[in-house]
């Protein structure tokens, strides 16, 4: 039972363009949303969060959009670098509880 | 400030042998969590510390996995009468407090543990 779900394993994007990685969740009871990145041979790294009373949430050059209502939140990276290249993952939880549920990933490949 | 630390990075085993596997957190972080990560998936729980005990276990495959934090530090993961389908990147965090909303969790490299 798939929680939470990233449906594109990978995606590439010439550098300078938007990225945007979605993610569906089916647990309504999450109420808070993490992204991470995560490269090779390393732990994954805290990106980005945001709480369910918000719909966007905004860092530099990402930015996190959360619609409740179809379960869905994205994650945009303007502009892409060729640093960004990495596995993202999505990740939620509820309640302040600890338990953090992650998706599978999704591969970003940056094109300079 | 040194980061969450693994030890080992790697472990190759024979199925049926009993490993552990060490976590060192980030300093004065009382929350700790060990995830496993299989090829192709993200990170799955299996359990989460609060300071010496297991607050949620619940994400443990079964009674072969324990875990232990005896002085709130550094834990141990342990894993007795290993199956090939316990080779995973076994992944150690922590964060400040037990709030997500507030504390951001901390990963280690990992420790990727093959089963022979």
């Amino acid at each position: 039972d798939q929680q939470v779900k990233q449906n594109s394993p990978s995606l590439s994007v010439q550098e300078g363009r938007i990225s945007i990685l979605n993610c569906d969740y089916t647990n309504s009871m999450f109420d808070y949303f993490l992204w991470y990145k995560k490269y090779p041979a390393e732990g994954p790294t805290f990106l980005i969060s945001i709480s369910s009373i918000k719909d966007k949430n905004e860092d530099g050059r990402f930015t996190v959009f959360l619609n409740k209502s179809a379960k869905h939140l994205s994650l945009h990276i303007v502009p892409s670098q060729p640093g960004d290249s990495a596995v993202y993952f999505c990740a939620a939880s509820s309640g302040g509880y600890q338990k953090v549920t992650f998706g599978t990933g999704t591969k970003l490949q940056v094109i300079p | 400030g040194a980061g969450v630390s693994q030890t080992p990075s790697n472990k190759v085993t024979e199925k049926g042998k009993y490993v552990e596997l060490r976590c060192d957190p980030i300093s004065g972080h009382t929350a700790l969590y060990w995830y496993r990560q299989s090829l192709g998936q993200g990170p799955e729980f299996l359990i989460y510390f609060q300071g010496t005990g297991a607050a949620d276990d619940s994400g443990l495959p079964n009674d072969r996995f324990f875990a232990v934090r005896p002085e709130g530090s550094v834990s141990t993961l342990k894993i007795q009468r290993t199956e090939r389908g316990d080779s995973a990147v076994y992944l150690c965090a922590s964060s400040l407090v037990g709030d997500p909303s507030y504390n951001e969790q901390f990963f280690g490299p990992g420790t990727r543990l093959t089963v022979l």
